[in-house]
């Protein structure tokens, strides 16, 4: 089956700091990742879309400078928390949409970043 | 904006009792719906996917049905396990995927 893998998977950082959280594609080629964000008790939410080659598309109320995507290659994208702030802590997970299969996406673990 | 809303928030129930978890949206234009557990602190588990153009879907004691026209999906758990305490989330696809808040099950042994 298809594999997402995620790094790290729990993080701790001072505020002021800055982040940088891996999604992987292992079996497959992923066109398309998606970056959601989980705040405990609640659902999750679609934060970025990230293409492999091009700008991600962020959700409103995302801001694009503090959460910086890049999407190089075709099985890693990673996100990037600019000058973390303790309200950032939260549960970061992404998504990967195999390259011509848009109905379908793969969640990975999840990464748990506590900004002190 | 597409609405996704699960009922109840929590469930608890004896070991060996069937049960249904209930998920409503809004927007009927929808690719899937799909079925995830999530565990505390931990991702998500895919449990079902119905397409748009299917009723329901099973994997051994899981059953989840779709009538998209009214915007429902009920999953289905028969024989429940203390094992299967966790968060279900319901997710539907349209242009990007749209969560649930979730139901929180406690089987109790």
């Amino acid at each position: 089956g298809a594999v997402v893998s995620q790094h790290p998977s729990r993080v701790i950082c001072k505020s002021g700091t800055s982040v940088k959280i891996e999604c992987r594609s292992l079996d497959f080629q992923a066109t398309t990742m998606f970056w959601y964000r989980q705040f405990p008790k609640q659902s999750l939410m679609l934060m970025a879309t990230s293409n492999e080659g091009s700008k991600a598309t962020y959700e409103q109320g995302v801001e694009k400078d503090k959460f910086l995507i890049n999407h190089a290659s075709l099985t890693l994208s990673t996100l990037t928390v600019t000058s973390a702030h303790p309200e950032d802590s939260s549960f970061y997970i992404c998504s990967a949409q195999r390259t011509g299969h848009r109905d379908t996406q793969y969640f990975g673990p999840g990464t748990r970043l506590t900004v002190l | 904006k597409q609405e996704v809303t699960q009922i109840p928030a929590a469930l608890s129930v004896p070991e060996g009792e069937n049960l249904v978890l209930n998920c409503s949206f809004t927007d009927s234009a929808i690719y899937n719906l799909q079925w995830f557990r999530q565990d505390p602190g931990k991702g998500l588990t895919s449990l079902l996917l119905i397409q748009s153009s299917q009723r329901e879907q099973t994997s051994g004691r899981l059953n989840a049905s779709l009538d998209k026209s009214s915007g429902r999906s009920t999953l289905y758990i028969a024989a429940s396990q203390p094992g299967d305490s966790a968060t279900y989330l319901c997710a539907v696809k349209g242009n990007q995927f749209y969560f649930g808040t979730g139901t929180s099950l406690t089987v109790i042994p």
